[in-house]
């Protein structure tokens, strides 16, 4: 079985500062691990995944990744916040294949402040 | 860019009453999920549908619900008699093996009255 915890319902920051949005899996096989956003009213897009080999993933919108597989962790990071990254963000996992379910976690909102 | 499309955005129906929630995958792809989100909860997995049939359901996915892949390029599920608890956020995801990644399509919310 897979799941997904993500430390903090709600994570404030102020514009330009550091964003760091925690998640931690479980799984019994090696997982597949993938960040979506979802902003208001609107479906999840993809982030960044890591599927195999470099542990450090770079995504859209200058957010990155690092799987640590000796923490079973795949925090979410991004140097700068900006106003228009405000929004909710999903960590999940899956089977090592690229068709097996999603396991999503409880989600973090991301409020960012001038 | 190919994205899913889902149809209608917003459905509001009494309870008891059956409802179609609509999606077009991707064109090349040939894996296809429903996810839910009920408001203020997480995304929660119903069911994978892969060769016309079945992949692998939840214990959510029961009697009440049915998949179908009707024709080339529409993916419905059925909500048989709807209950208050189906009130729900929709979301329809597809894949293909060679990308890894499920894209999503924009969802569509279902009100029970």
């Amino acid at each position: 079985a897979q799941s997904v915890t993500q430390l903090g319902s709600h994570v404030s920051v102020s514009e330009g500062a550091l964003v760091l949005l925690r998640c931690n899996y479980s799984s019994s096989v090696p997982p597949y691990l993938f960040w979506y956003v979802q902003y208001p009213n609107q479906g999840l897009q993809l982030l960044l995944k890591y599927t195999t080999g470099a542990t450090l993933v770079k995504g859209i919108n200058g957010f990155e990744a690092e799987f640590k597989k000796s923490e079973t962790s795949f925090h979410l990071t991004k140097p700068s916040a900006h106003m228009s990254d405000a929004a909710e963000y999903f960590c999940a996992v899956s089977g090592n294949t690229g068709f097996q379910k999603l396991v999503f976690g409880t989600g973090t909102r991301l409020l960012v402040s001038p | 860019e190919p994205e899913v499309t889902q149809t209608p955005s917003h459905q509001v129906t009494q309870m008891g009453q059956e409802v179609i929630l609509r999606c077009v995958p991707i064109s090349n792809h040939l894996y296809f999920y429903w996810y839910r989100q009920i408001l203020g909860q997480k995304v929660e997995f119903l069911v994978s549908f892969y060769n016309n049939e079945i992949s692998e359901k939840s214990e959510i996915f029961d009697d009440q619900f049915s998949v179908e892949r009707p024709d080339g390029s529409n993916f419905t599920l059925k909500i048989r008699s709807t209950k208050l608890e189906d009130s729900a956020m929709y979301f329809c995801a597809s894949t293909t093996p060679a990308t890894d990644t499920q894209y999503f399509g924009p969802g569509t919310r279902l009100t029970v009255l």
